[in-house]
């Protein structure tokens, strides 16, 4: 069974500055996903950024890059130019690549608070 | 497009009633998931579904859960009789097989609270 660890439930940061949150993830799967969900007050999951395992290039959305670190099973998510609006839980979860979808297997996820 | 939908946002009821939650995925999209999410156990799958048959539904905590999916548009889950301990959110998801696996894209959620 797969497992992801998300080791800080509570982090800040000051508006404009960078923060980086940290996955780590355990599987024997050599094919899957890694995703980036955030979750505001509004309650809405909201995919933030998603990596392909197979690809060895970080995927980047705008302010949102990961450190994918395979062989380490390790999985960040940096926040650059930090915004009011990025307050929220973030979790990270994994997903076996297979022909069809699966499930996504969750951390427990990382409390943000943006500070202005 | 509409994203998925998930009704009713919030629901109070007593210990014992019948609780039936709602989901319309996304159109096109051949996957729908339920997922449930307490301060105790976070975010954790109960069933999914594939072109409307159920794949696994080993999270489904007991026989008082059932889940259905009569159509392509339409999903329920059904707890009878709740109990105080299925108070959470309730997630509904679906997603689009393609060549590569596709994201999950997440309803609002329904609120459960059970008195």
């Amino acid at each position: 069974a797969q497992t992801v660890t998300q080791s800080q439930p509570e982090m800040s940061v000051q508006e404009a500055e960078t923060v980086t949150l940290s996955c780590t993830y355990d599987t024997s799967e050599s094919n899957y996903y890694l995703f980036w969900y955030k979750q505001p007050p509004s309650r809405q999951m909201i995919l933030v950024i998603r990596q392909e395992a197979y690809k060895q290039q970080n995927a980047t959305e705008n302010r949102f890059s990961v450190n994918f670190q395979k062989a380490a099973k390790s999985f960040s998510l940096k926040i650059s130019d930090s915004q009011l609006g990025d307050t929220a839980m973030y979790f990270c979860a994994f997903m076996k690549a297979y022909s069809g979808n699966t499930p996504l297997v969750f951390g427990k996820g990382t409390r943000l608070s943006v500070i202005a | 497009d509409a994203g998925v939908i998930q009704s009713p946002r919030h629901e109070v009821t007593e210990m014992g009633q019948e609780v039936t939650l709602r989901c319309k995925p996304i159109s096109g999209h051949d996957y729908l998931f339920w997922y449930r999410q307490t301060m105790m156990r976070g975010l954790e799958l109960l069933i999914y579904f594939n072109n409307n048959v159920p794949i696994d539904d080993s999270g489904m905590p007991e026989d008082r859960f059932s889940a259905k999916m009569p159509n392509a548009s339409f999903s329920t889950l059904k707890i009878q009789p709740s109990e105080p301990r299925d108070s959470a959110v309730y997630f509904c998801a679906s997603s689009r097989q393609g060549v590569f696996t596709d994201t999950q894209y997440f309803g609002p959620g329904t609120r459960l609270t059970v008195l």
